[in-house]
This record gives structure tokens, sequence and C-alpha cells, in this order.
């Protein structure tokens, strides 16, 4: 099977910028998106087709997709920010594959 | 605004059959997207099921695709699963979603709040 491995846990202080990559075989040549899950609350979608943000997501979300590492960055990185985040690319197939996940503290 | 959200029994018994449904409100289904599920069991991360199109055609995670199916009704604008022969490995929080597919686009752009499904005698 096809996996996306993330870093289990990313740590930053306020106000810093949290980078969060997803490895994978061939990412580059996939769009990927990326969802944010608070405690308790269903996943939201932050950041789609690599670069994208849905309306109503804050511009301190940006992804990135170069050198077949998709990164997911919070810039000035606040409180409301700790969650969970998940990568997410279509296998080719019939197939989503979720990333395995990272926490984000603020410390 | 489109909404999602998920019905369906709380406790599954062993060998038995899942059925939930998730009805769609703010959006017609018969006006396009894919309609899918994923699930999450407890302290893990979030597993893709399945999608269907308002045409009745599907995608089916291989590892399930032997216990599941997903079926759309246009008229009650809602859209179902039903997984067979539950184990406890089938006790999860389950998510509806809308699907995003075209191209090379695919991403799940809604989400329902999740209904918390436990396997139990």
């Amino acid at each position: 099977s096809w996996d996306l491995t993330q870093p289990p846990s990313v740590s930053v202080s306020p106000g810093q910028t949290a980078s969060i990559p997803c490895s994978g075989d061939n990412l580059s040549n996939k769009y990927v998106s990326w969802y944010q899950q608070k405690p308790g609350q269903s996943p939201v979608l932050v950041i789609y087709e690599d670069t994208k943000r849905p309306s109503g997501i804050s511009e301190r979300f940006s992804g990135s997709n170069s050198g077949n590492t998709p990164t997911l960055t919070i810039s000035g990185t606040q409180s409301l920010d700790e969650a969970d985040y998940y990568c997410q690319a279509w296998d080719g197939s019939t197939l989503y594959v979720f990333g395995t996940g990272t926490k984000v503290t603020v410390l | 605004q489109v909404q999602l959200q998920e019905s369906g029994p709380g406790v599954v018994k062993p060998s038995e059959t899942l059925s939930l449904t998730c009805t769609v409100s703010g959006y017609s289904i018969s006006s396009g997207y894919y309609w899918g599920w994923v699930r999450q069991s407890p302290g893990k991360g979030l597993e893709y099921i399945g999608s269907v199109f308002q045409s009745g055609s599907t995608y089916y995670n291989p590892s399930l695709k032997s216990r599941i199916s997903i079926s759309v009704d246009t008229s009650n604008n809602q859209f179902s699963l039903r997984v067979t022969s539950v184990t406890a490995a089938d006790a999860a929080v389950y998510y509806c979603v809308r699907d995003v597919v075209g191209g090379k686009k695919y991403y799940m752009d809604v989400w329902g709040k999740g209904t918390t499904v436990t396997v139990s005698s």
C-alpha cells in the first residue's frame, strides 16, 4: 500500500513558524491537501491542490509541494492553531490516502 | 451553506451490518460532486472508506471493498454506507464528506460532524 508519513508532533512557540512535511512516493506528481482537526471536532480543509486556501481559512496557513515533499506551514502560530494536521493525496487509482498525522503544540 | 449530517445506530453487534445515512442540506446531490465516508478509530488517524457519485458510480477502499457498499438517494438528498460482518476493528467515528474529484484534484471540502459507532454484543 502507498503510505504518507508525517512527524508525530511539532512544537512551536507563539508567533513562530511551524512546518509539517508529508513524505511519500511520487508526491511531486500529485496534488496534496491538508486538514486540521481539533479535539472532538471533525477535520477542516485548510489547503487543497498543494497551495490553495479555502475561503475562510487564515492566511497564516500556506502549502508548498517542491522537491517531492509537500509541506504545510503555519506562520505566526497562535494557540488556536493547536490541533492535529493530516496531509492527503489520491493514489491514482481508487484510494484516498491520509498521512499519519502531526500534533501541533504551541508552547 | 452546505451541511452534512450523519445518522444511524450508535451500537452494532459483532458480525452484523452497520448502516449509516448522510443527509445533505444546502446543496442538491444531483448537481454534482462525489459524496464519501471517512472513519477514525479511537485515538487513530483518518481512513478513507469510499465515495459515490450521483449516478451511483463508486470508489471503494480496496482493503474494505468486500464488506462495504455506498449508495445514493437523490430524491431524499442522502447517501448511505453499509458495512457487513462488523468486528471491533470497525468501531470508529464515521464522517460523511463532500468529495471534489476531477483531473488531479482530489480533496474533501465539507465534512459532517461525525457519528460514533461502537461494536458490542
